[in-house]
């Protein structure tokens, strides 16, 4: 089967950097995603890593390393904006359209 | 794009009720997914559609809850009856299924409180 494990929170300061760590146990890999959600909203895509590496879009960077069964989101600039929760996400083994959710971290950002 | 659609946005009812949720896809995305998030379980797959037919319905509670996908555009996620346990909010998203289809999108989601 498929698990994911992540911070339950993680607290930071304005225009700092944070890291939310995501360590996954797969059948099948196909991938790591990142999903951000505010609160009562709905989630939304950020990140797709397929292979090892960092990938970057903007302010923020998703890294993965396979071998680690690991990844990680880097926001750098952090805004209050950021101020949500944030999912990491594996597609099934056995199903190329169903995704896993892991169980969110909730991140705050103080001024 | 309109993007992934819900009705209703909030849902009140009492005990025992018939609830009907509804969703329209983004158009020409195959796969169809309902979710349920609470604080307690997250966010919980509970069925999805490829193609408009249900492949894996293994996170569907109980016989009290159904799903439907009548055609390419719209679903329906139906509780009877409804409990106060099903109180939350339910998400459906969809995506363009198959091995190319790596990013979900969510509708704005449906708060049902079972009063």
């Amino acid at each position: 089967g498929q698990s994911l494990e992540q911070p339950s929170e993680v607290t930071a300061v304005e225009g700092a950097i944070v890291q939310i760590n995501c360590t996954y146990q797969t059948s099948g890999f196909y991938g790591l995603s990142w999903y951000q959600q505010h609160d009562g909203g709905a989630p939304t895509f950020l990140s797709y890593n397929a292979l090892d590496g960092l990938e970057e879009t903007g302010r923020f960077s998703s890294f993965l390393s396979r071998s680690d069964s690991y990844g990680y989101l880097l926001l750098q600039e952090l805004q209050m904006k950021d101020s949500a929760s944030y999912f990491c996400a594996v597609r099934d083994g056995s199903s190329a359209s169903k995704i896993i959710f892991g169980s969110g971290t909730r991140l705050s950002i103080r001024p | 794009d309109a993007g992934v659609i819900q009705s209703p946005r909030h849902e009140v009812t009492e005990m025992g009720q018939e609830v009907t949720l509804r969703c329209k896809p983004i158009s020409g995305h195959n796969s169809l997914f309902w979710y349920r998030q609470t604080m307690m379980r997250g966010l919980e797959l509970l069925i999805y559609f490829n193609n408009n037919v249900p492949i894996d319905d293994s996170g569907m509670p109980e016989d009290r809850f159904s799903a439907k996908m009548p055609n390419a555009s719209f679903s329906t996620l139906k509780i009877q009856p409804s409990e106060p346990r099903d109180s939350a909010v339910y998400f459906c998203a969809s995506s363009i299924g198959g091995r190319g289809g790596n990013e979900q999108f969510f509708g704005p989601g449906t708060r049902l409180t079972v009063l």
